[in-house]
């Protein structure tokens, strides 16, 4: 089945310098790609998410790229803010199957410096 | 609409005992899904539905069982709780529509077996 490796787990940054999370999976056959943020005690969230038929998706600050060849993909948020704190996920599923499940990474705990 | 519900929102049971945790949505979607949440891990898939009376299972069913009687609700039953089934209970639903991909998540529910 599939494997997402996610890295780092931690990550601090100070407000405003840019945040960047990698990540790495096995299935050739994956083609969607969501990123989903989640808040101390509350639900993932989705954030951006992108399709294997795409390079790169920005949302503001946000932005997500994709290299199928090497099966990886990374979030990049820009101009960080202190609300930008939270654990952060990558995942990858196939779309194209009933099954849409979603692999997870391991998260990663971003802390935005004030 | 309320999106996914999901009830209690805790739940203390010791091991052997049996339950039931509740999802619903109110959006029309037809596939539905249940996680689990460890510590510093992603989310896990345990079962899965792609429309009323369709479920499968996903990479760590053993110990639940689901049904899918009507489109609306997705009930996650543990036969004989384990201290190993600790955890946070994420119940998610999505469209089966081309162009829908996001994964909408319930609030969760947060589960101890003494």
């Amino acid at each position: 089945g599939e494997n997402v490796e996610q890295h780092p787990s931690t990550l601090s940054v100070q407000e405003g310098d840019s945040a960047v999370i990698k990540c790495t999976y096995s299935d050739s056959a994956s083609n969607y790609f969501p990123w989903y943020k989640q808040e101390l005690g509350k639900r993932p969230q989705l954030i951006i998410d992108i399709r294997s038929n795409v390079g790169e998706k920005k949302d503001q600050r946000i932005a997500v790229t994709l290299n199928k060849t090497a099966k990886h993909f990374s979030l990049h948020i820009t101009e960080t803010q202190p609300e930008d704190s939270a654990v952060y996920f990558c995942a990858a599923s196939i779309l194209d199957t009933g099954r849409r499940a979603l692999t997870f990474g391991s998260g990663t705990r971003l802390q935005v410096q004030p | 609409n309320a999106g996914v519900t999901q009830t209690p929102k805790f739940q203390v049971l010791k091991t052997g005992q049996s339950m039931t945790l509740q999802c619903a949505q109110d959006m029309n979607h037809e596939y539905m899904s249940w996680y689990r949440q460890d510590p510093g891990m992603g989310l896990r898939l345990i079962h899965y539905s792609v429309g009323a009376g369709i479920t499968d299972q996903g990479e760590v069913p053993n110990g639940y069982n689901v049904s899918r009687s009507t489109t609306e609700d997705f009930p996650l039953r543990l036969l004989s709780a384990a201290p190993s089934q600790t955890s946070v209970y994420f119940c998610a639903s999505s469209s089966q529509a081309s162009g829908h991909y996001e994964q909408y998540f319930g609030p969760g529910t947060r589960l101890t077996v003494t």
